[in-house]
């Protein structure tokens, strides 16, 4: 069975960069039918994609957050990670991994069928 | 940018009902289109795909239905783990996006 697990500090202060990591298990992560994605999740609020990777490195990025994104990707470790430049209050959110189907002949990325179980990132001083 | 609009915010009900939530886009996106279940505290969960695919494992009282710009998620007869919230996810236009949210809870 598949998992996914994010994993990093809980807490980041104002202006900081935000890091996470998820670890893959039960499958590899350099299957050519999925991409590898973030999602985000403010307090009561609804779900926004963060972006997403492939094994190869490829990626896409939401353009809403893309100048302050990074996504890369660790094969050996079957890992995959996030980082978020110059974070504010408004980046306090639980972060997902995801796995994310891919169309393999169009490369267009579809829906997530693999959720990680999420990870509280609070920003403040 | 697709606009999603998802139908109603909540919903009360009572377990054995037929419920039907929408999500509505403001263009066709053909049945790009994906329904998840999200319980307190847990991560979404995939119930459908390309709109009235059901995703492996989930149970038959949950259909999805539509293309273009009206959708359906219907459970036929709720349970009582199905008081949950649920997303709508378009992937037919760059970014992918999730609706509002539906939440269904206990009348």
């Amino acid at each position: 069975q598949l998992q996914l697990q994010e994993s990093g500090p809980g807490l980041v202060k104002p202006s900081e960069t935000l890091s996470l990591t998820c670890t893959v298990s039960g499958g590899s992560i350099s299957s050519s039918s999925y991409y590898w994605g973030w999602i985000r999740q403010p307090p009561g609020k609804g779900l926004e994609w963060i972006g997403s990777i492939y094994y190869s490195g490829s990626t896409y990025y939401n353009p809403s957050l893309k100048s302050r994104v990074t996504i890369s990707v660790d094969t050996s470790k079957n890992q995959f990670s996030l980082k978020l430049s110059s974070v504010t209050a408004a980046d306090t959110a639980v972060y997902y991994c995801a796995r994310h189907v891919n169309d393999i002949l169009t490369g267009s990325i579809l829906y997530f069928d693999y959720w990680g179980q999420g990870t509280l990132v609070t920003v403040s001083s | 940018a697709i606009w999603m609009t998802q139908s109603p915010s909540l919903l009360s009900a009572s377990t054995g009902d037929r419920v039907t939530i929408s999500c509505r886009m403001s263009q066709g996106i053909s049945s790009y289109l994906a329904w998840y279940q999200q319980k307190p505290g847990k991560a979404p969960e995939l119930l459908i795909y390309a709109a009235s695919t059901l995703q492996s494992g989930v149970p038959s009282r949950f259909s999805g239905s539509g293309s273009g710009t009206d959708f359906t998620l219907t459970i036929s007869c709720l349970q009582s783990e199905d008081f949950a919230t649920y997303y709508c996810q378009q992937y037919y236009s760059f970014p992918p996006t999730f609706g509002q949210g539906t939440k269904v809870e206990i009348k």
